[in-house]
């Protein structure tokens, strides 16, 4: 079994919809959570980081981390097609020093 | 935000050669650098990572002696493919991170493309 459990989708939504995305973990040694976005055949780029129960918002994107049930969420409102690639989340282990990541889930937006 | 880049962005290379993969961090020093490797419709597989000056620590079913990392200064991380095969064909990542804590953000290169004929 996978440490970081991560539904690959394809995940279709028409624009102007919310895109929620979700992550589940094994582990309860994982503190800190973050959402990566990334585009066809390029690298990886942070979009929000989050070490405790709760919700973080920033912008359109709002990150959410239930450690009780070791879920984590990302959820995007008044997506656009622009909002089209994979997100990854991604976790730290407390006394760890790299990322672990889900498969990822690949997003559509359509227009 | 930080910049990282990676050279070349995509090489073709034939079965046997060895490929030479550059990683840069632009406009901080990295304090340690990490190299993934990802298969298509798939994750990031982290396959070691590198402190500068240190020799790379690796993960578990890496072959160090195939893929040799060099971490020479704190804007610059390598990878060496030696001898590759076809099955090495893959996108490889880069990522440098901006400080000792593991928490501190990663930055990712672009990718490198590799496909060996």
């Amino acid at each position: 079994q996978k440490e970081v459990e991560q539904d690959p989708g394809p995940l279709s939504v028409p624009e102007g919809a919310i895109v929620s995305l979700n992550c589940t973990y094994s582990n309860s040694a994982f503190q800190y959570f973050m959402w990566y976005r990334q585009y066809s055949r390029k690298g990886p780029e942070l979009l929000m980081y989050t070490y405790s129960s709760g919700n973080k918002e920033d912008g359109r994107f709002t990150a959410q981390v239930d450690k009780s049930s070791k879920y984590i969420s990302l959820f995007i409102r008044d997506s656009q097609p622009s909002d089209s690639a994979t997100y990854l989340c991604a976790l730290i282990k407390a006394a760890g020093n790299k990322l672990t990541f889900g498969g990822g889930t690949r997003v559509l937006v359509k227009p | 935000g930080a910049v990282v880049s990676q050279h070349p962005s995509w090489v073709i290379c034939k079965s046997g050669t060895s490929v030479k993969i550059e990683c840069r961090s632009l406009d901080f020093q990295a304090t340690t650098m990490f190299w993934y490797r990802q298969f298509p419709k798939q994750s990031l597989m982290l396959m070691a990572t590198s402190n500068e000056g240190s020799k790379a620590t690796y993960e578990q079913g890496v072959e160090k002696d195939k893929f040799l990392i060099n971490h020479a200064s704190l804007t610059l991380s390598t990878l060496t493919v030696t001898s590759a095969h076809p099955e090495d064909s893959s996108f490889y990542i880069c990522s440098a991170r901006d400080g000792w804590e593991a928490t501190d953000t990663q930055y990712f290169g672009p990718g490198t493309r590799l496909t060996v004929l």
